[in-house]
């Protein structure tokens, strides 16, 4: 069974860092492409970019590059989404998501970390 | 603003069929293949077709996709209470990023 789990509920503050992780179990890691996607309160969908571990290919969503960082450790079969300064509009539930057919969608979900930054 | 178009929400009564409807452009929908995603309330999403028609193992084949030029269109038929949740289309687009609806909420009255 393909699972992705993700950390746990974070709460920092403005400026702060932060790295939240995906493990991923149940296939070959390093053969799939596993991105994140944010879901803003009350809000829809939004990808944010992807990783392939297998050779660590990184694309990232235009509108997010710059502000994240996207890496994964094959040995442990986890994906990373970092920031090096939180803000307030960061606030969110981020998504770990894998990419099938044919990388086209996105078949497997994590059950989201929530990320909260107030001061 | 999305990138892709779908109705805030649709409703209908238990049993009855409804459709959903993404708008996009040549660049998205146009040029690739269109992903349903189900989100019940307080989850995460769940893929529900992809490929533009195809359902994974396990869905029901009460869901179906279609796509037609730069539009694609979600159906479910024999609706149940459990079908009430957030439907998301999704595609790539010319810069190689997925994009997704707005979101349309489904209520089963």
């Amino acid at each position: 069974e393909v699972q992705l789990v993700q950390s746990g509920a974070e709460v920092k503050k403005p400026g702060e860092s932060l790295k939240i992780s995906c493990t991923a179990s149940g296939y070959r890691f390093n053969s799939y492409w596993t991105g994140w996607v944010r879901q803003m309160p009350g809000k829809g969908l939004e990808y944010m970019g992807v990783i392939y571990p297998g050779d660590s290919d990184i694309r990232y969503n235009p509108s997010f590059e710059g502000q994240v960082t996207i890496s994964a450790v094959r040995s442990i079969s986890t994906a990373y989404l970092q920031w090096n300064s939180l803000k307030v509009s960061d606030t969110a539930i981020y998504y770990c998501v894998r990419a099938d057919y044919g990388g086209k969608s996105f078949d497997s979900w994590g059950h989201g970390t929530l990320v909260t930054v107030s001061s | 603003q999305s990138v892709l178009t779908q109705p805030p929400s649709v409703s209908a009564a238990p049993g009855q069929r409804v459709t959903i409807s993404c708008s996009g452009s040549r660049s998205n929908i146009g040029d690739n293949s269109v992903s349903w995603y189900q989100q019940l309330p307080g989850t995460a999403p769940k893929l529900l077709i992809y490929d533009n028609d195809k359902r994974p193992s396990g869905i029901p084949d009460r869901f179906s996709g279609s796509k037609s030029g730069t539009s694609a269109t979600l159906g479910i038929t024999g609706l149940q209470t459990g079908d009430e949740a957030d439907y998301y289309c999704g595609t790539w687009d010319s810069s190689l990023s997925a994009v997704f609806g707005g979101g349309t909420t489904l209520t089963v009255l």
